[in-house]
């Protein structure tokens, strides 16, 4: 089975500053992709970042970056120069046969 | 450029009634379709998934079905709903390639009474 662990269920940061959010993950699949969603009130889910599997390469999208270590099956999402903007429930989510499974989240909030 | 739009927005209803929401997409042909259902401060449950017309995999014993009567036309239904049933609900696509990213619809809150 498929599972994803995300074990900071609230995280909160002073605007400007970085916040790094974890994720663990399993699958016996070798091909997959994965991704970070971002959940704001309006509770659409927005695709914040995605990285391919079999790339070393971490993937980096303006002020957002992951570290991606597949061996020991992290994926770790920072988010730098913080803005209120990202205050959200953060979703990591691998997905192995093309299926999204998801961790519980991390809930962001700001600080201003 | 593709959309998704899912019906309708907010849904109360009494134990044992029926269940339908509707999703549609818009712009692509032939995509993956894919029901969630998300509990109260949780994250996103597969529930279906389908490739094509007819073709639907349940990823959990439930009480829901789903259908696809069409190729970018995704329905989810229940003949007596429970209690159980409520959450918000969200239909997504995606091409079918793996690297491809899922993108979701707005989403339906169920509140079963």
């Amino acid at each position: 089975a498929q599972t994803v662990t995300q074990s900071q269920p609230e995280m909160s940061v002073q605007e400007a500053e970085t916040v790094t959010l974890s994720c663990t993950y399993d699958t016996s699949e070798s091909d997959y992709y994965l991704f970070w969603y971002k959940q704001p009130p309006s509770r659409q889910m927005i695709l914040v970042i995605r990285q391919e599997a079999y790339k070393q390469q971490n993937a980096t999208e303006n002020r957002f970056s992951v570290n991606f270590q597949k061996a020991a099956k992290s994926f770790s999402l920072k988010i730098s120069d913080s803005q209120l903007g990202d205050a959200a429930m953060y979703f990591c989510a691998p997905n192995p046969n093309q299926k999204l499974v998801f961790g519980q989240g991390t809930r962001l909030t700001i600080n201003p | 450029s593709q959309t998704i739009h899912q019906w309708p927005a907010t849904l109360v209803q009494p134990v044992g009634s029926p269940l339908s929401l509707e999703c549609t997409v818009e712009g692509t042909s032939n995509p993956n379709l894919y029901w969630y259902r998300q509990a109260a401060g949780r994250g996103l449950q597969l529930l279906f998934y389908s490739v094509g017309i007819g073709q639907i995999s349940s990823e959990v014993p439930q009480n829901l079905s789903a259908s696809r009567p069409q190729d970018r036309q995704f329905i989810l239904s229940s003949k007596k709903l429970l209690l159980s049933d409520s959450g918000f609900y969200l239909c997504a696509w995606g091409t079918g390639f793996s690297g491809n990213t899922i993108y979701f619809g707005e989403g339906s809150w169920l509140t079963v009474v």
